[in-house]
């Protein structure tokens, strides 16, 4: 079941520059996206997300990019930081039972910052 | 800010014992998931909760595990007679209403089972 692919398992940035996370999906029925980050040992904890009415969403550093007719989001880092070295999750739900949308997630990508 | 919590951090049990992780969501959150992921997979959906009753399960979650929120702020999840293959991260989630989508995870419980 890979409803949700990062088919990138690492990746390494310079400090300061742009990180780029990417991430696809085949099904249509999910309608929003949330991107995850996680350190060892501990839980995955939420970056930001996207509802599929919207194509952009930005938080600070932080900016998420939905493309539905490719069915691609991104994840844009900028400027990255090391402590934004961790592995990142993208995850998405859909139109499940009302109002209990299970989520799924990809394999994750682990970027590394270096300074 | 709220979290989730989730204990314990690690458990270690013998195959065919009955394990109970605890979780505490978000005081207001009116959903409550599991998740576990096992070590180098991808994290897998176990079961939702909501309004006291099971709301979606996986094909994971069998006859097994059992989630329960026996009072206001509580809710745990019971594997009766674990397996070996049932060594994994567990994950507690909540969420708080329909108007909002985000899922907020606990720090994890590891189990291992020997």
């Amino acid at each position: 079941d890979q409803q949700v692919k990062q088919n990138s398992p690492s990746l390494s940035v310079q400090e300061g520059r742009i990180s780029i996370l990417n991430c696809d999906y085949t099904n249509s029925m999910f309608d929003y996206f949330l991107w995850y980050k996680k350190y060892p040992a501990e839980g995955p904890t939420f970056l930001i997300s996207i509802s599929s009415i919207k194509d952009k969403n930005e938080d600070g550093r932080f900016t998420v990019f939905l493309n539905k007719s490719a069915k691609h989001l991104s994840l844009h880092i900028v400027p990255s930081q090391p402590g934004d070295s961790a592995v990142y999750f993208c995850a998405a739900s859909g139109l499940s039972n009302f109002g209990n949308e299970k989520l799924t997630f990809g394999t994750g990508t682990r970027l590394t910052i270096i300074p | 800010e709220p979290e989730v919590t989730q204990t314990p951090s690690h458990q270690v049990t013998q195959m065919g014992q009955e394990v109970i992780l605890r979780c505490v969501p978000i005081s207001n959150h009116l959903y409550f998931y599991w998740y576990r992921q096992i070590l180098g997979q991808k994290v897998e959906f176990l079961v939702s909760f909501y309004n006291n009753e099971i709301s979606e399960k996986s094909e994971i979650f069998d006859d097994q595990f059992s989630v329960e929120r026996p009072d206001g702020s509580n809710f745990t999840l019971k594997i009766r007679s674990t397996k070996l293959e049932d060594s994994a991260m567990y994950f507690c989630a909540s969420r708080e209403g329909l108007a909002a989508d985000t899922q907020y995870f606990g720090p994890g419980t590891r189990l291992t089972v020997l």
